[in-house]
């Protein structure tokens, strides 16, 4: 059973920083591309970062540009996200997910994580 | 940037057809999925490649694309079909998602 469990989040002060974790079972987790996406409270998702299969290729949505770092270890099979200066505005639900690209070439989000809060106040 | 447009909220009457529209220029040439999320659960994968429902997913539900819309369509809807849905396409390698649409049936 394929299985994403995120963990790191938490109430971190503006400015701060904090490190997200999401270990993966039940599939080969080398051979995915991961993604996180957040969702503020009720609003709706976002895609932040994605990261390919060996950790070589990185690319961030704009909002997180600079700030954010996203990164695996496959040997844990565990993905990761850095967040460094947070604001308010990085208050959310984030979630890591899976893309599959095996049908057709049409890639999909076909499994994901029950998501971290993270909450930035002072 | 590339920005899928849906409506914030539809109506359905138990047993009736739900329509779920998701907008963008030329997304005909993409390929369009669809998440269910129910309350305070993480999005489920009912739609990929336009029109292709994953093993599990309810045939009730299909979905099409072309021109500048795609569309959810949930056929006799229940009640267990109340959820928020999201539509996700690729801007190159990027993920982008609709606003979301929240379903509510009557």
């Amino acid at each position: 059973e394929v299985q994403l469990v995120e963990s790191g989040g938490g109430l971190v002060q503006p400015g701060g920083s904090l490190r997200l974790s999401c270990a993966a079972s039940g599939f080969t987790f080398s051979s995915y591309w991961m993604h996180w996406v957040r969702q503020a409270p009720g609003q709706g998702l976002v895609w932040v970062s994605r990261i390919n299969t060996d950790g070589s290729s990185t690319k961030y949505g704009d909002s997180v540009k600079g700030r954010f770092t996203i990164s695996r270890d496959n040997a844990k099979k565990t993905l990761y996200l850095q967040m460094n200066s947070l604001t308010v505005e990085d208050t959310a639900v984030y979630y890591c997910a899976r893309v599959d690209c095996s049908d057709g070439g049409s890639c999909f989000f076909d499994y994901w994580g029950q998501g971290t809060l993270v909450t930035v106040s002072s | 940037s590339y920005e899928l447009t849906q409506p914030p909220s539809v109506s359905v009457s138990p047993g009736q057809t739900a329509s779920i529209t998701c907008s963008a220029d030329n997304l005909g040439n993409k390929n369009v999925c669809w998440y269910q999320q129910k309350s305070g659960q993480s999005p489920v994968l009912v739609i990929y490649q336009n029109n292709k429902r994953p093993s599990g997913v309810p045939e009730r539900f299909s979905g099409s694309n072309s021109g500048n819309t795609a569309t959810l369509t949930i056929s006799g809807t229940q009640a267990m079909d109340e959820a928020d849905y999201y539509c996700q396409a690729w801007d190159r390698d990027t993920a982008v998602f609709g606003g979301g649409t929240k379903l509510t049936v009557l």
